[in-house]
C-alpha cells in the first residue's frame, strides 16, 4: 500500500460527459501529480501541484482541469469528454518538489472508459 | 523539454536469462529514478541513483547511473517469472517544477 487514495476505481461514463477524479496523497506529502497511462503506453505527465499551488503543467489538455485544496488532496477534472479519454489516470504524491524529494508514491489509478 | 528514451519497448526472455533496460535523457540528470509496474498495477519506486557512475544493487538488480548523469540502466540476472512487468526510468525536469519525466518504459515477458 502505497499510501495514496484514488477514487474511484473505475468509472464508466458517455461522451461529453464530466468527471472528477481524486486523490489523497500520503501523510506529509506536500507534492501531487497526475499522469495518464493509455492501453499499453508510458506515462503522460498532466499537472503537478505543491501545496495547493500549481507547479508544473505537461500536455493537459484545456477540456481538463485540476485543484490540490488545502487539505492536500487534489482533484482532477476532465470535461467534454471523448473516446480517446479512456486511459488509466494515476495520481502520484511526493514529499516536495524539491529534486532530491521526488520519489513518487502513485495510487492504484482510476480506469476511465468512455463509452 | 526533457526527454527521456528507453529501449527497447519491449524485451521477451526465457525464465534464467539476463535483461538490461537502457534510459536515456535529453539533459543532465540531478538523479535518476526506476519504477516497476506489474500487469493491472500501478508503479512501485524501486530505487533512486544520485551519483555520477553510482552502481546500486538489489538482489538479482543492478542499476547504473552514466558518469554523465544523462542515461542509466537497469540489469536483470537469471529472470524469474516475478520479474514481469514494465520498467520506467525517471528523472527530474529542474526547468519544470522538478516534475518528474517518465520514459516510455521496457515490457519485460518472461517465458518459464
Amino acid at each position: 500500500d502505497s499510501g495514496v487514495t484514488q477514487t474511484p476505481k473505475h468509472l464508466i461514463t458517455a461522451t461529453g460527459q464530466r468527471v472528477t477524479l481524486r486523490c489523497s496523497p500520503r501523510s506529509g506529502d506536500l507534492s501531487v501529480y497526475w499522469y495518464q497511462q493509455s492501453l499499453d503506453q508510458g506515462l503522460q505527465f498532466l499537472i503537478q501541484y505543491y501545496n495547493g499551488e500549481e507547479r508544473a503543467k505537461g500536455n493537459i489538455l484545456e477540456r481538463f482541469s485540476a485543484q490540490q485544496f488545502p487539505d492536500l488532496h487534489s482533484e482532477l477534472n476532465l470535461s467534454s469528454l471523448e473516446l480517446g479519454d479512456s486511459a488509466l489516470y494515476f495520481c502520484a504524491s511526493s514529499v516536495s518538489h524539491r529534486r532530491e524529494n521526488t520519489e513518487a508514491f502513485f495510487g492504484q489509478g482510476t480506469r476511465l472508459t468512455v463509452v | 523539454g526533457q526527454q527521456v528514451m528507453q529501449i527497447p519497448q519491449y524485451q521477451h526472455v526465457q525464465e534464467g536469462e539476463d535483461f538490461t533496460t537502457y534510459c536515456n535523457s535529453s539533459t543532465t540528470l540531478s538523479n535518476i529514478q526506476w519504477y516497476k509496474q506489474r500487469p493491472g498495477g500501478h508503479p512501485v519506486f524501486l530505487i533512486q541513483l544520485v551519483k555520477s557512475g553510482e552502481v546500486k544493487k538489489q538482489k538479482r538488480l543492478t542499476f547504473q547511473f552514466g558518469e554523465a548523469k544523462k542515461n542509466s540502466s537497469l540489469h536483470i540476472t537469471a529472470t524469474q517469472t516475478t520479474d514481469v512487468g514494465t520498467y520506467f526510468c525517471a528523472g527530474p525536469d529542474n526547468n519544470a517544477g522538478n516534475m518528474l519525466t517518465f520514459g516510455g518504459g521496457t515490457r519485460l515477458m518472461v517465458k518459464p
